[in-house]
């Protein structure tokens, strides 16, 4: 079965550092992988997506990350964050390949930017 | 392109009364449609999803219902609610590579 593990669910980070994000995942066919950001009292945003293209998925808002399936790991970073960075973010897998399209996520990490 | 609604927005309900919570997507058609819960300080809770008009799979067994009566759109329905039943709820649509957009939510409180 698919899973998906979020190392850390707060993250405080000043303003101009680097920003990771850990996720790993588990899945028993190859996985597609997802990063969502949620500021307070919206729907979620997509920031990016792996789908079995280039390992290293550039995204909105200067976001990237990397797919390693040695390390079944897909980490988010920002080279330099903003105060507009904090919000909460989710990781995400694919749960199967079929007509569902289900999702399984992590249980988020708040990530605030201290100026 | 694709645009999704909720409404309404914000809910204060009493425990006991009746629920009905809408979402429709415009701009895609044949869309995979789901609901969401997030509950105050955890992730998100898949509840329903639809692959089609009249199609619904419950993840988890619980007081809420939902119905897909036309091709975009979806509710989230209840008879009786449960001070349980507070939450964010989001609804979201996909059509291809498992992707999923989301709509703004509705933050129910149920007193």
């Amino acid at each position: 079965a698919q899973s998906v593990t979020q190392l850390g669910s707060h993250v405080s980070v000043s303003e101009g550092a680097l920003v990771l994000l850990r996720c790993n995942y588990s899945s028993s066919v190859p996985p597609y992988l997802f990063w969502y950001v949620q500021y307070p009292n919206q729907g979620l945003q997509l920031l990016l997506k792996y789908t079995s293209a280039a390992t290293l998925v550039k995204g909105i808002n200067g976001f990237e990350a990397e797919f390693k399936k040695s390390e079944t790991s897909f980490h988010l970073t920002k080279p330099s964050a903003h105060m507009s960075d904090a919000a909460e973010y989710f990781c995400a897998v694919s749960a199967e390949r079929g007509a569902t399209n289900k999702l399984i996520f992590g249980t988020g990490t708040l990530l605030a930017v201290q100026p | 392109s694709q645009t999704i609604h909720q409404w309404p927005a914000t809910l204060v309900q009493p425990v006991g009364s009746p629920l009905s919570l809408e979402c429709t997507v415009e701009g895609t058609s044949n869309p995979n449609l789901y609901w969401y819960r997030q509950a105050a300080g955890r992730g998100l809770q898949l509840l329903f999803y639809s692959v089609g008009i009249g199609q619904i799979s419950s993840e988890v067994p619980q007081n809420l219902s939902a119905s897909r009566p036309q091709d975009r759109q979806f509710i989230l329905s209840s008879k009786k609610l449960l001070l349980s039943d507070s939450g964010f709820y989001l609804c979201a649509w996909s059509v291809l590579v498992a992707t999923q957009y989301f709509g703004p939510g509705t933050r129910l409180t149920v007193l």
